[in-house]
């Protein structure tokens, strides 16, 4: 059965890197990893999606190891507004699409 | 462009009363979801439509029942509304239903159920 796993939550400080691992099983070849970011009281929204290896965006870097069973969102030199919870989510090639629980980071000054 | 937007905001049932949530989107995707979300346990699929006039079960479908007799509108309901149905509601939509496509989320519902 597909499963989607995170920490349930993380703390930093401003300026730090912050690295959310989420492990995903029986992930299958032409399934995708997307990292969605929610504020409280809004829906969540797109930070970065990947297939393999290393994706970079303006705001954040997704690694994928080579055997794609887990995944790490990089957030560089957070800031407070980064405070919020990230998902993870696995297209799995079925009718399933499967959230992770959410990590919620708090960043502090 | 508004995006996604949903309505009631917030609701407050009694046990046995009936709802129906709408999810509106303006930027011409072929596909919309229902999500409920808890505390705990992330986001849950509850329906999808792949286009107008079809829709199909998710993960978590018992108690629900949705209609897409438009393409910008996803309707969600709730004939008998339970106390186990209190959460909050999100749609989202997408272009397609490719792996890996970018979901665009409504600001979500609030529904308590007495």
């Amino acid at each position: 059965l597909a499963k989607t796993t995170q920490p349930i939550s993380m703390d930093s400080y401003e300026g730090q890197e912050v690295n959310i691992t989420c492990s995903h099983n029986n992930i299958a070849t032409n399934d995708y990893i997307t990292w969605y970011q929610q504020f409280p009281s809004q829906g969540p929204r797109f930070i970065i999606q990947g297939y393999k290896t290393k994706v970079t965006n303006e705001v954040a870097s997704l690694f994928i190891p080579a055997d794609r069973k887990s995944s790490t969102l990089s957030l560089p030199r957070v800031s407070l507004s980064d405070t919020a919870v990230y998902y993870c989510l696995v297209s799995y090639n079925t009718d399933k699409l499967i959230f992770g629980t959410g990590t919620r980071l708090q960043v502090f000054p | 462009n508004a995006g996604v937007t949903q309505t009631p905001k917030f609701r407050v049932l009694k046990t046995g009363q009936s709802m129906t949530l709408l999810c509106a989107q303006d930027m011409n995707h072929e596909y919309m979801y229902w999500y409920r979300q808890d505390p705990g346990m992330g986001l849950r699929l509850i329906h999808y439509s792949v286009g107008e006039g079809t829709t199909a079960k998710g993960e978590v479908p018992d108690g629900y029942n949705v209609s897409r007799l438009k393409k910008q509108n996803f309707l969600l309901g709730l004939e008998s509304a339970a106390p186990s149905q209190t959460s909050v509601y999100f749609c989202a939509s997408s272009a397609s239903r490719r792996p890996g496509e970018t979901q665009y989320f409504g600001p979500g519902t609030r529904l308590l159920v007495l």
